[in-house]
């Protein structure tokens, strides 16, 4: 699976989109982007994942730039319960097992 | 619908004894994982059962860690002896088959190694 890379940590104001980069040079055609949050204490959530094209949720919206190479999951309002780890994991579809990395901490402040 | 289960929630034990852990799968799931993070350290993946069987058990760290899952529902997984860099958070997760979508992770259970 291609190796992610993710800013350590972000601040974002309450009632504003949070956007998280994610770079992913090395990904290739048939691999996955998918973005998963761990809230404190409690497991790994999933929130959105795409292969091209750019999708939407009721959670969040992934946007993936034409090359592959990187993406941005976009919160379009965040709230405080929003502050979380925030992880970007890239893989093959017959790959079953998460690589996570460290993530990048998200804090949502009022 | 129940989500993922585990049990316990927390375990704190003495070096050289033995713990099990259980994961009740979302029901109909057949795909199972563990996962755990030890202190500092970043999620890293244990093994997967499909059904029974176990489909890749790559990331477990060494022989003293034995993962069950008899007749294909609940799993275990068993240290034996427990040493002190066993101790973390060990996550479940389940699955339906034949997709690869979403990963369903059960609150985890925080193992502390005295």
């Amino acid at each position: 699976d291609a190796k992610t890379t993710q800013p350590t940590s972000m601040d974002c104001a309450e009632g504003r989109a949070a956007n998280l980069p994610c770079n992913h040079s090395t990904i290739s055609g048939n691999e996955y982007v998918y973005w998963y949050r761990q809230i404190h204490s409690q497991g790994p959530q999933y929130i959105i994942h795409g292969l091209k094209n750019n999708e939407t949720n009721e959670m969040a919206s992934l946007i993936i730039t034409e090359d592959r190479k990187s993406s941005t999951l976009i919160l379009p309002h965040a709230t405080l319960r929003d502050t979380a780890v925030y992880y970007c994991i890239v893989r093959f579809l017959g790959n079953n097992d998460m690589r996570f990395g460290a993530g990048t901490r998200l804090t949502v402040k009022p | 619908e129940a989500g993922v289960t585990q049990f316990p929630s927390h375990s704190v034990i003495e070096k050289g004894q033995t713990v099990t852990l259980r994961c009740d799968p979302i029901s109909g799931h057949d795909n199972l994982y563990w996962y755990r993070r030890v202190m500092g350290k970043e999620i890293k993946f244990l093994l997967h059962f499909v059904k029974e069987s176990k489909q890749d058990e790559s990331g477990m760290p060494n022989n003293r860690f034995l993962a069950e899952r008899t007749g294909g529902t609940y799993s275990t997984l068993k240290v034996q002896p427990a040493e002190l860099e066993d101790s973390g958070v060990y996550f479940c997760a389940s699955s339906q088959l034949w997709t690869n979508n979403e990963q369903f992770f059960g609150p985890g259970t925080r193992l502390t190694v005295l």
